[in-house]
């Protein structure tokens, strides 16, 4: 089955740059979504297709990918992203959705 | 508004029975896929099943932790989808979600959550 992997946690300071990595086998080949996951709420999809962006979400929140690594990218973050975020993919060889890990962001 | 809303958790004993319901409203859920995701204590989210829409026959498909166990069916009169989740393990222990998929996209909305406890 189709795994992916992403880093634990990721630390940034307020007004600089976070970048979640998701690693999958050829990852490139896949339509990867992200989620933002708050304690206690709802969780929020940031990016759909890759690249997408749903309305209502900032602009700082971009995708990308190459290779075996897809890539979420939050420029000047701020107090308010902090939340574990998760990437995601389809898995046509077992007809099954997966879920990364998972990565806590914590803003310093 | 699209809005889902999960209800039926609570504490159920290892080997028990318990039925979740998600009322769907703003939308037709049977123009949608459903889907359950949950998150036991401490862990990340993990896909428990889907269902297709009514134009593709409300197919399911499980992850091989609760196939056999879980199974998902829907109620178009109540514009509902009900997870019944059969011989519960401790390890079932987790925060249930009831969300809408865009066939083979995201999942663009997510209820707030139903917590399942298996305990003795």
């Amino acid at each position: 089955s189709y795994v992916l992997t992403q880093p634990p946690s990721v630390s940034v300071a307020p007004g600089k740059t976070a970048r979640i990595t998701c690693g999958g086998n050829n990852i490139a080949t896949q339509n990867v979504h992200w989620y933002q996951h708050r304690p206690g709420q709802a969780p929020v999809v940031v990016i759909y297709y890759d690249y997408d962006r749903p309305s209502g979400i900032p602009e700082r929140f971009s995708g990308s990918k190459s290779g075996d690594t897809a890539t979420l990218t939050i420029s000047r973050v701020v107090a308010g992203d902090e939340a574990d975020y998760y990437c995601q993919v389809w898995d046509s060889s077992d007809d099954h959705w997966v879920f990364g890990g998972g990565t806590k962001l914590t803003v310093l | 508004e699209v809005q889902l809303v999960e209800s039926g958790g609570g504490l159920v004993q290892p080997g028990g029975t318990l039925r979740l319901s998600c009322a769907a409203s703003g939308f037709t859920s049977s123009d949608y896929y459903m889907d359950w995701v949950r998150q036991a204590p401490g862990k990340g989210l993990e896909w428990v099943g889907r269902s297709r829409n009514k134009a593709n026959n409300y197919i399911t498909k499980f992850a091989a932790s609760v196939k056999g166990r879980f199974t998902i069916s829907r109620d178009d009169s109540k514009n509902s989808l009900y997870l019944q989740m059969n011989n519960l393990k401790t390890e079932d222990t987790a925060v249930y979600y009831c969300s809408r998929e865009r066939a083979a996209s995201a999942f663009d909305y997510w209820g707030q959550g139903t917590l399942v406890t298996v305990s003795s």
